[in-house]
């Protein structure tokens, strides 16, 4: 399996900066990754999908890019809001049937 | 988007009994579900992948006789805690693979705490 890192530390930014969230991966490059936004004793929320031919993708104030030379993927909120305050997770799958490993999360907090 | 419920959201149970969680796709069929398990600070860990009308696939690590999965509908799976032991205690996730848009959702998953 893979292993999967993520900035363990919260991260704390001002509101209407931008933040920028790592995910590395040790092993084989996969087909996509995905982002996921996860609130205090919540399910995920899927948030963003790249596949490994997209070296960036955007929806509204994200933007993933994704480097498989690198090994690495990185999530960015522009014009962040206190509302953006959550746990980001990173997913890869681990086969085409739908199952993923997740990595531990970065913790967000916006302050106004 | 689709719709993933749990049922219950939070659970208060002694140690040795048996605990029962359901998960339901509200408005899509879901040939496959998974059951994820998360410790405070740490990631969702895959315990099993459940398959409509066939058995389940487990884990490695993951007891199959003390999880029970049951996948009897395209919108229902269960997953039961059997003899539940204070390490049980977890928030468990759900989700589930829409059948026809190939779509994975999660439920709000539920937060089991045995005494």
């Amino acid at each position: 399996s893979q292993k999967i890192e993520q900035n363990s530390e919260a991260l704390n930014i001002q509101e209407g900066k931008t933040a920028t969230l790592t995910c590395n991966y040790t092993n084989y490059s996969p087909a996509y990754l995905q982002w996921y936004r996860q609130d205090p004793g919540r399910g995920p929320v899927f948030l963003l999908l790249i596949r490994e031919n997209e070296k960036e993708k955007r929806k509204e104030r994200l933007k993933v890019t994704f480097d498989t030379t690198l090994k690495q993927s990185l999530f960015h909120i522009t014009a962040s809001q206190p509302a953006d305050s959550a746990t980001y997770l990173c997913a890869l799958p681990t086969d085409s049937w739908g199952k993923f490993q997740f990595g531990a999360g970065t913790q967000v907090v916006v302050t106004p | 988007g689709a719709v993933v419920s749990q049922h219950p959201s939070w659970v208060i149970c002694k140690s040795g009994t048996s605990v029962k969680i359901e998960c339901r796709s509200l408005d899509f069929q879901a040939t496959t579900m998974f059951w994820y398990r998360q410790f405070p600070k740490q990631s969702l860990m895959l315990m099993a992948t459940s398959n409509e009308g066939s058995k389940a696939t487990y884990e490695q690590g993951v007891e199959k006789d003390k999880f029970l999965i049951n996948h009897a509908s395209l919108t229902l799976s269960t997953l039961t805690v059997t003899s539940a032991h204070p390490e049980d205690s977890s928030f468990y996730i759900c989700s589930a693979r829409d059948r026809k848009y190939n779509e994975q959702f999660f439920g709000p998953g539920t937060r089991l705490t045995v005494l």
